[in-house]
């Protein structure tokens, strides 16, 4: 079945500093990806994914995955995190079972940004 | 605007009662599902409905009823046979069945506690 994991469970990192969040899936076909994003108090909005085609993906906010075949990862990258990224990020993979197909969430990564 | 609500935000339970959370949408989605979040632990699918009268089980379904009598409605009800109900949960919704290939819709959750 697939799966998907998240290795960070919780990330502080400064203001201005480089972000990498890991997701790995278990599933060696064709896959679609999905990074969705949960602010505090707010519900889970989706900050990107992954179909086809180009393997870098770009979302909202300056948020970009890449997805690498060889390595079942889609880590999702920021290049300089602001205050307001603090959220908590899920990795999602699409669980397809009959005709039905369901979203398979990683654990999330909380993601803590200092001034 | 189109979109889920779920109501209330916050619900309080004696340990013995049946709630139930309500899950609207107005997006003319089929797919409807619903999620419990717990830390760490990240979401867990406890049901989903395809269909107007029809849904299906998840991962989590013991202790949890749910109905489709309407298309933009999916109640769920959290029943005195969950053991441990206190948590967060979230409804879903996509356009159609495939949820991979469209991700989905959240609404901004249920706080059940148990008191």
């Amino acid at each position: 079945a697939q799966s998907v994991s998240q290795h960070n469970h919780h990330v502080i990192l400064s203001e201005a500093a480089s972000l990498e969040l890991g997701c790995n899936y278990s599933y060696g076909g064709t896959v679609n990806l999905f990074w969705y994003v949960q602010y505090p108090g707010q519900h889970l909005q989706l900050l990107l994914k992954y179909f086809s085609g180009d393997p870098l993906v770009k979302g909202i906010k300056g948020f970009e995955a890449e997805f690498i075949k060889s390595k079942f990862s889609f880590n999702l990258r920021k290049p300089s995190v602001q205050w307001s990224d603090t959220a908590e990020y899920f990795c999602a993979v699409p669980l397809v079972t009959g005709t039905a197909s369901k979203l398979t969430f990683g654990t999330g990564t909380r993601l803590q940004v200092t001034l | 605007d189109g979109g889920i609500t779920q109501s209330p935000k916050y619900l309080f339970r004696k340990e013995g009662q049946n709630v139930t959370l309500s899950c609207e949408q107005n997006l003319n989605h089929d797919a409807m599902y619903w999620y419990r979040q717990d830390p760490g632990q990240g979401l867990r699918l406890i049901y989903y409905s395809q269909i107007v009268n029809d849904f299906q089980k998840g991962d989590i379904a013991e202790g949890y009823s749910v109905s489709r009598e309407k298309k933009e409605s999916f109640p769920l009800t959290v029943t005195s046979a969950q053991k441990n109900p206190t948590a967060f949960y979230l409804c879903a919704s996509s356009p159609v069945v495939r949820a991979g290939n469209y991700g989905y819709t959240f609404g901004s959750g249920t706080r059940l506690t148990v008191v």
